[in-house]
């Protein structure tokens, strides 16, 4: 499997420009999850979709922040305008939710994107 | 809301040696799961072992293996015949058993581990 995918894998923008994040979760993953991770701040979770629909955007931190998964193997992250705060590096992660107990919706986390707002 | 420390910055071991890395967390709820996630120098998050609390054995992944005290909610991993490739940030994470917020992750804030040869 080739794992979760994103792109692209380095951005730098200047202020107030839109910024446009990609995610491609594991083929036939349900769940997908959006982190940021800072110094500041660690690791965080901005929002979590299941089955294409969000579930919990409780972490996006204002609205200059949207996701959206128009099919079950596409998801986007926009920052519009981009501020030089949200310099981070920001992961997709997918996972297999399952009705039960268990592990099996372990998140697999792709390599990241680091962002770098001037 | 959980909270999850990991108390020690940093920690170093010698090639081969053993090392265990701390993890503890705060909780009211009985029924949870709990992640050791490795981050090296790529920044990919790896998966290194899970433990559901329900389960009184704990987990074990080739040379990793935890110590899983629910009592006192905590969650060390114990790394055995450390390898230079096991020089990365470490990360614990707390995932609740809840329908609603259940698939949430919580860090710590991570332990650097570096292996000296």
């Amino acid at each position: 499997d080739a794992g979760v995918i994103q792109s692209p894998r380095h951005e730098v923008t200047e202020m107030g420009q839109e910024v446009t994040l990609r995610c491609k979760p594991i083929s036939g993953h349900n769940s997908l999850f959006w982190y940021r991770q800072t110094m500041m701040r660690g690791l965080e979770l901005l929002i979590y979709f299941n089955n294409n629909v969000p579930i919990d955007d409780s972490g996006m931190p204002e609205d200059r922040f949207s996701a959206k998964m128009p099919n079950a193997s596409f998801s986007t992250l926009k920052i519009q305008p981009s501020e030089p705060r949200d310099s981070a590096v920001y992961f997709c992660a997918s996972s297999l939710k399952t009705i039960g107990r268990g592990l099996t919706d372990t998140q697999y986390f792709g390599p990241g994107t680091r962002l770098t707002v001037l | 809301a959980q909270t999850v420390t990991q108390s020690q910055p940093e920690m170093s071991v010698q090639e081969a040696e053993t090392v265990t890395l701390s993890c503890t967390y705060d909780t009211s709820e009985s029924d949870y799961y709990l992640f050791w996630y490795k981050q090296p120098p790529s920044r990919q998050m790896i998966l290194v072992i899970r433990q559901e609390a329900y389960k009184q054995q704990n987990a074990t992944e080739n040379r990793f293996s935890v110590n899983f005290q629910k009592a006192a909610k905590s969650f060390s991993l114990k790394i055995s015949d450390s390898q230079l490739g096991d020089a990365a940030m470490y990360f614990c994470a707390y995932r609740s058993q809840e329908t609603t917020s259940g698939s949430r992750l919580t860090f710590g804030e991570g332990t650097q581990l570096t292996v000296n040869p």
